[in-house]
């Protein structure tokens, strides 16, 4: 099977930088993605990961080691906007993903 | 971009009712969505991977029988409830993978809202 963890809540103040840490188990790893999800709304997604390195999209950054079975998603000058819920999710055969149970970023002012 | 709607958005129903929602993906074709539920505070579970011209397949643990799954073609998949009781209310959500574009991401519906009565 697959299980992931990441930290339940981060709390931040605007132009802060976040980091949220993804640690997961799986015995055949395709990829790892991150979304996002606002209150009410579906998941968007933010960045995927198949090989190690950092991957850079604008503010957000996503990163993994597959030998750590380790990934996170660097939240840059955050904004009121970026309060959200956050999940990284493992990709599996057949494209299925098995989800995290999310981080709740709350960005004060 | 790449867009997938559900219909309905919500929907309130009696207990004992069947209710169905449908997942378009709008601009592109999609061989294979799948079906996921969420219940507050919590994350997506996936419930089945629906596929084109043949039966879903259902995650452990969920019904098929109850979770009635059809996607009759490259652009359309429907969940149908059946028999809905309280304890299935929940946001229950679809995405779509475009057959065209080569990429690992999944496109996501706004999802459906389910109030059971």
């Amino acid at each position: 099977g697959q299980s992931l963890e990441q930290p339940s809540e981060v709390t931040a103040v605007e132009g802060a930088i976040v980091q949220i840490n993804c640690t997961y188990q799986t015995s055949g790893f395709y990829g790892l993605s991150w979304y996002q999800q606002h209150d009410g709304g579906a998941p968007t997604f933010l960045s995927y990961n198949a090989l190690d390195g950092l991957e850079e999209t604008g503010r957000f950054s996503s990163f993994l080691s597959r030998s750590d079975s380790y990934g996170y998603l660097l939240l840059q000058e955050l904004q009121m906007k970026d309060s959200a819920s956050y999940f990284c999710a493992l990709q599996a055969a057949g494209n299925k993903l098995t989800f995290g149970g999310g981080t709740r970023v709350l960005v004060k002012p | 971009g790449a867009v997938v709607s559900q219909h309905p958005s919500w929907v309130i129903c009696k207990s004992g009712t069947s209710v169905k929602i449908e997942c378009r993906s709008l601009d592109f074709q999609a061989t294979t969505m799948f079906w996921y539920r969420q219940f507050p505070k919590q994350s997506l579970m996936l419930m089945a991977t629906s596929n084109e011209g043949s039966k879903a397949t259902y995650e452990q643990g969920v019904e098929k029988d109850k979770f009635l799954i059809n996607h009759a073609s490259l652009t359309l998949s429907t969940l149908t409830v059946t028999s809905a009781h309280p304890e299935d209310s929940s946001f229950y959500i679809c995405s779509a993978r475009d057959d065209g574009a080569g990429e690992e991401t999944q496109y996501f519906g706004p999802g459906t809202r389910l109030l059971v009565l």
